[in-house]
């Protein structure tokens, strides 16, 4: 399958710094990548869908003043994340689509994970 | 935000035995992904459905799209120590924007 990777990793970040992840298809070009959440034993939940060249799409109750997210490339989305509280502690998770691809599959990054003291 | 539901929530096995687990909704989807996420890693793509009634397998593995288009089911054969892990359905009305199921926490016992 196609490669899509995370960085960082982890981060550790003071309450009110902004942290921004990167996420980067590796061997395609993605039109689309998507921004999930999740947090300890629960599922994956969508926070928006970042498109090539135009803004994002912010899933209800996600706030894109505190969520930027930047698709400035084919191969590259980054999220950042604004004034960061211990709440926001969680794993970010990015997904791209091929541009070429006429099937569905999406593939996953390896994880972010954000622990704000 | 909106979610599948998944069953069953966990389950214990013993090596060897088979597995099923099934993610319903309450709207139709036109494409079902099976994932598999292990601890503190991103979920891997096991299985993809595109076509009601379609059943395909990758290995041990076998997932089939349901009929009425709102459900998906997943088994897998003969399980192994490594097949632990958390297990997701996504289903998708054909936007790519894709909604999670609960999981299913997998344990095997060797």
């Amino acid at each position: 399958g196609a490669v899509v990777s995370q960085h960082p990793s982890w981060v550790i970040c003071k309450s009110g710094t902004s942290v921004k992840i990167e996420c980067r298809s590796l061997d395609f070009q993605a039109t689309t990548m998507f921004w999930y959440r999740q947090f300890p034993k629960q599922s994956l939940m969508l926070m928006a869908t970042s498109n090539e060249g135009s803004k994002a799409t912010y899933e209800q109750g996600v706030e894109k003043d505190k969520f930027l997210i930047n698709h400035a490339s084919l191969t590259l989305s980054t999220l950042t994340v604004t004034s960061a509280h211990p709440e926001d502690s969680s794993f970010y998770i990015c997904s791209a689509r091929a541009r070429t691809s006429n099937t569905g599959e999406l593939f996953f990054g390896e994880g972010s994970r954000l622990t704000v003291l | 935000g909106q979610q599948l539901n998944q069953s069953p929530q966990s389950m214990f096995i013993q090596e060897g035995e088979d597995v099923s687990m099934n993610c319903t909704s309450s709207s139709i989807f036109n494409t079902w992904l099976w994932y598999k996420q292990d601890p503190g890693e991103g979920p891997v793509l096991l299985i993809a459905l595109y076509k009601a009634g379609e059943l395909t397998s990758n290995g041990r593995l076998t997932a089939q799209f349901g009929i009425t288009r709102k459900d998906s089911f997943l088994n897998i054969s003969a399980s192994i120590p490594s097949d632990v892990g958390i297990y997701f359905c996504a289903g998708s009305s054909g936007t790519y924007k894709y909604i999670f199921g609960t999981g299913t926490r997998l344990k095997v016992l060797a």
